[in-house]
């Protein structure tokens, strides 16, 4: 089975400080892939990555950057975290040749004080 | 502007009803439409997907309906049970180097005992 794992699953940071959320994949996918998910909002693309040192913004780019220096290792930083940066986020990856198949990690909670 | 439109925002079904899901799509060139499943406290996972050169893919209790000309999509889940209780996302991407998924916002689906 493909295991999206991100490193955590609940975050309390205060605004203003740099914030960084981890993923890591154990297929060799080479996509991967940065949503954020709020309530009646749905999942909304921040960032995604097609190799390592690649990435694109998605939709939702402001107040974030991303990182991708091995395959397996996709992070999304928050440079001064902002009260509306608090929520749900989710990583995902996906293999080239199936690309348009999503696998997705648990999610990271996190709330800006 | 929002690509996917998915309604109902919020389903309640009895046990053994049927469970109807709709999406609505304006870019002609998306190619590729699935469906995720998520349950509390874990990340969306596929459910079924279709390509436009079908009208209907049934997997087991699951069913997508696809109408390209009338650019719709829906979920059907026969024979509905309490465990199907999730948010159900409805998604499209198009070909190419397009790696996105574009989302709607999300059903809530309560299946009552």
């Amino acid at each position: 089975d493909v295991k999206v794992t991100q490193s955590s699953r609940y975050l309390v940071k205060r605004t203003g400080e740099k914030v960084f959320l981890e993923c890591v994949q154990d297929m060799d996918h080479e996509n991967m892939f940065w949503y954020r998910q709020d309530p009646g909002l749905g999942l909304r693309l921040i960032y995604f990555s097609y190799d390592v040192k690649m990435k694109e913004k998605g939709d939702i780019p402001e107040g974030y950057s991303v990182s991708r220096e091995k395959k397996e290792r996709f992070s999304l930083i928050l440079e001064s975290a902002s009260t509306n940066q608090t929520s749900m986020y989710l990583c995902a990856s996906s293999f080239q040749g199936a690309r348009n198949i999503q696998y997705f990690g648990a999610g990271t909670r996190l709330s800006v004080l | 502007q929002q690509q996917v439109k998915q309604s109902p925002q919020s389903l309640i079904v009895q046990k053994g009803g049927i469970s109807i899901i709709n999406c609505a799509y304006e870019n002609t060139a998306f190619d590729y439409f699935p469906w995720y499943q998520q349950f509390p406290g874990k990340g969306p996972a596929l459910l079924i997907a279709i390509r436009p050169d079908v009208s209907e893919k049934k997997e087991g209790r699951f069913t997508i309906s696809f109408n390209k000309s009338a650019k719709q999509f829906s979920l059907h889940i026969m024979d509905s049970q309490p465990g199907d209780s999730a948010t159900y996302f409805c998604a499209a991407s198009s070909g190419g180097s397009n790696y996105k998924l574009t989302f709607g916002k999300g059903t809530l689906l309560t299946v009552n005992p």
